[in-house]
């Protein structure tokens, strides 16, 4: 089985303007989370998304969205990038919502200057 | 909420040798705990996990122990071989309503030196 995909890799972006990043989960995997890897603050939570529904969210601002289609695939959006969102952004696919097994992807690299 | 805490944060042992890295947390409801390893320019690998009605799992050279009384979780991975140098997190999640939300320890940087 393919496990998790993220696109892009890497990404620079300028103050201000915002980005989507996007997971394609281990196939037959309902549950997408995301999480914000960063070398202070380490691996913190952003939300979980199960059958197109945020089920949880992280203590993050409403700038960081996301949303999940029909086919378990999922987007994330950081509007009004800020320095500080420099971040690698990683997705976690799960067969399921609950305490199953969780599987990351290689994660995206977002720097903002 | 949950906060999980992971000792050591850097851990050098010579390879052959064992290497034990341990974490608490405060959540008494969590109930689920895995292990990461991540390497330089990937994503955290699931290695091993533990649910709370267990107190000891194994998987060839790695180990977990759980003493849910105690509150704290430990890894351990016997004849310790260079490939095992990575950056480990231990992570605790399980309270109704949190659905999948894992909260990780800061992580331990595990050094095998041949």
């Amino acid at each position: 089985k393919a496990g998790v995909t993220q696109t892009p890799r890497y990404l620079i972006k300028t103050r201000g303007q915002q980005v989507t990043l996007s997971c394609s989960p281990i196939s037959g995997h309902r549950s997408v989370s995301w999480y914000q890897q960063t070398p202070g603050q380490g691996l913190q939570f952003l939300f979980e998304y199960f059958s197109e529904t945020q089920r949880n969210k992280g203590n993050f601002p409403g700038r960081f969205s996301g949303r999940q289609f029909s086919n378990s695939r999922s987007e994330m959006n950081v509007s009004t990038l800020e320095l500080g969102d420099s971040a690698l952004y990683l997705c976690a696919s799960s067969p399921l919502a609950g305490q199953y097994e969780q599987y990351f992807g290689p994660g995206t690299r977002l720097t903002v200057t | 909420g949950e906060n999980v805490e992971q000792h050591p944060s850097t851990l050098s042992v010579q390879e052959g040798d064992s290497a034990v890295i341990k974490c608490t947390y405060s959540d008494s409801a969590s109930n689920y705990f895995p292990w990461y390893k991540q390497e330089l320019g990937k994503g955290p690998q699931l290695i091993i996990d533990i649910r709370s009605n267990v107190g000891e799992k194994k998987d060839q050279r790695i180990a977990v122990t759980l003493n849910k009384t105690a509150k704290h979780f430990s890894l351990h991975i016997t004849e310790t071989q260079p490939e095992d140098s990575a950056v480990y997190f231990c992570a605790a999640s399980g309270r109704p309503g949190y659905g999948n939300k894992l909260v990780f320890g800061a992580g331990t940087i595990l050094r095998v030196k041949s």
